[in-house]
């Protein structure tokens, strides 16, 4: 069973660039959610997705959109980009999103700098 | 909306007991969650709480309050690995299973 895993690592772009980060969720995850985390805070949730669909969104800009894919997998893209869009990028796939209680698991993140 | 509140940071011994304290508003609570996140790496899950009392899982425990909107996470026998940030966070959004975290606990163990 592969974990969660992210693509790229790390990533510099510059103030309004356009930027795609990829995320594969855990085997027989079927629910994707993304969460921006600036320095010294905790995650906040972007979006989720489930069977390829949005389901729930946090309070972030339209310029904040994201895919699932049928294999589960997901991107987040973000356009115009400002320099406060600089952070860590995580995705957390779960298992169903029918149970709310199920616990979510973390990809090792996506570092965005924008200069 | 939904906060949820925890100390900044905390310093302990090696060997010692720590508890971290969460405290968050009860409205659309759906159990409490604690993570703990080294420097530069993801959040881990650690535990999971969503009836009262405590659960104990080797050196780390949380003790969930509903009706008070308290939660603690205990962590005994300290090592220095267990420095990191420790995430307490809620699913409140009503079955959306959507996170909502606090800022972190950043705990120092020294020697």
């Amino acid at each position: 069973e592969t974990g969660v895993t992210q693509s790229p690592t790390h990533l510099i772009k510059t103030r309004g660039q356009q930027v795609t980060l990829r995320c594969s969720s855990q085997s027989g995850h079927n629910t994707v959610s993304w969460y921006q985390q600036a320095l010294g805070q905790g995650p906040q949730f972007i979006f989720q997705y489930y069977r390829e669909e949005e389901n729930g969104r946090g309070n972030f800009p339209p310029r904040f959109s994201g895919l699932q894919f049928p294999n589960y997998s997901s991107e987040l893209n973000v356009n115009a980009l400002e320099l406060d869009d600089s952070a860590l990028y995580l995705c957390a796939s779960s298992l169903e999103l029918s149970r709310s209680t199920d616990t979510q698991y973390f990809g090792p993140g996506t570092r965005l700098t924008v200069l | 909306g939904q906060n949820i509140d925890q100390p900044t940071e905390m310093t302990a011994t090696e060997g010692a007991i720590v508890q971290i304290n969460c405290t968050y508003q009860t409205s659309g609570f759906n159990g409490l969650f604690w993570y703990q996140q080294h420097a530069g790496e993801a959040p881990t899950f650690l535990s999971y709480n969503v009836l009262d009392g405590l659960e104990e899982k080797g050196r780390f425990s949380s003790f969930l309050s509903r009706s008070k909107g308290y939660s603690y996470l205990l962590l005994k026998e300290l090592q220095m690995k267990d420095s990191a940030s420790y995430l307490c966070a809620g699913p409140f959004s009503g079955g959306y299973n959507k996170l909502i975290f606090g800022a972190g606990t950043r705990l120092a163990v020294h020697p």
